[in-house]
Order: C-alpha cells, then structure tokens, then sequence
C-alpha cells in the first residue's frame, strides 16, 4: 500500500531565504506526484507535475524534483516571499492518487 | 467553466439531516474525483469518476454517502442521515484523462459542511 509523508510538518524562516520540502513514498512504481498549495480556507492549488519520466520541473520560483528508485521529490522555493506562506502538499499517482499530510510553510518577514 | 466550481461553500444542518454537494468539473474533463479533509488531516479519497466506467467507490466510509456524475460532467456527493463527524471539507478535482496517462488535477474551492 502506497504511503506518503512530508517532513517537517510545519517550517518557519526568514523572507528572502531559499528552502527545501521533501515528499518519500513507499512505492516507486508511480505515474506521476504532483506538488499543490492551500491557503486557509482554500482549495488546493497545482504549482507542478512530474511524470514518471521526467527528473525535475520549473516554474519561476520553484523547482520540483523526482527520484523514482528512492522515493523521493523535493520542492525547491528559491528566494522566499511571505506571500509564499501555505500548506505545501505533495500526491503521487499510481491506482489511486494519495496524499502527504502537507508541509506548513511560514515565511517571516 | 474556467475552473472546477463547487456549491455550495458552506452548509450548516442539523444532525439526521440529508445533503447534496455538488461539482461542476472543468470542461472536457473525463475524471472527477471527490475528497475529504477534515480539520488538521489530510486528504481522504471518497471516489473516483472516469468517463462512463464504473466509478471506484472505495473510499466511501459508509453507506450513507452515495456520489453520481450525470452525462460524464457535473457530480454530486449525497450523505443522507448526516452525523456530526461528517463535518469537514469537501474538495472535488478533476483532470483530462485518469489512469496512467493523467494530466494535471485541479481542485475545486471546496464545500465545508458542518453538521450541528
């Protein structure tokens, strides 16, 4: 049975840093993980999706990278803007589509 | 629409009460899933909608929750007798095409029930 987890649970630091949140899976035989975000009271945003094929994924400020053979992902947040605070969540896709329980993101300003 | 739309945002009712949710996907998206999130957990899979197969309805906790898509587009999540630890959110998504091959999911604003 494939299991997600996110640590740490929950990150502060200061604006302006670049910061790391991992994702490790169990199961290596994925299709794909997707990375989202969810401000309170919110649903989730998609901010990146890596096919199985694929190592790393970019979009402005972010960098999101895939390990297959360990189980592994990390999102990159380079130069941290408080507006960046959330709850980070990686999913993986292999029958089904499961969840971290998410990274809370603070980012002091 | 543009995005996957839900309603409502907030329903409060009365314990034994039935409720509908409902979640119009993005068009032309083929799989529609439903999850829970209750307050400080994590994202429980409900079911799973692809097309005109059959849907995985693995997740439901019970059988007073019941979900139907009509015409492979708009879905609604029934719980019929609602109890009070039915109270969370309730998010839907969609994406292109499930299985394998799919593309980037979406998720709706959600519905948050509370159930006095």
């Amino acid at each position: 049975k494939q299991e997600v987890t996110q640590i740490p649970a929950a990150l502060s630091v200061p604006e302006g840093e670049n910061l790391v949140l991992n994702c490790s899976f169990t199961d290596s035989a994925i299709y794909n993980l997707q990375w989202f975000r969810q401000d309170p009271g919110k649903g989730l945003t998609s901010l990146l999706l890596i096919q199985s094929s694929q190592r790393e994924q970019t979009s402005g400020r972010l960098n999101a990278s895939l390990d297959k053979s360990s189980g592994r992902s990390t999102l990159y947040i380079a130069a941290s803007q408080p507006g960046d605070s959330a709850t980070y969540l990686c999913a993986v896709r292999d029958d089904k589509i499961i969840f971290g329980k998410g990274t809370r993101l603070h980012i002091l300003p | 629409g543009a995005g996957v739309s839900q309603s409502p945002s907030n329903k409060v009712t009365e314990k034994g009460k039935d409720v509908e949710l409902r979640c119009d996907p993005i068009s032309g998206h083929t799989a529609l899933y439903w999850y829970r999130q209750s307050l400080g957990q994590g994202l429980e899979f409900l079911i799973y909608f692809q097309g005109n197969s059959a849907p995985d309805k693995s997740g439901l906790p019970s059988d007073r929750f019941s979900a139907e898509r009509t015409g492979g587009s708009v879905s609604t999540l029934t719980i019929q007798r609602t109890q009070q630890e039915d109270s969370a959110v309730y998010l839907c998504a969609s994406s292109l095409v499930g299985g394998p091959n799919t593309g980037e999911l979406f998720f709706g604003e959600g519905s948050r029930l509370t159930v006095l």
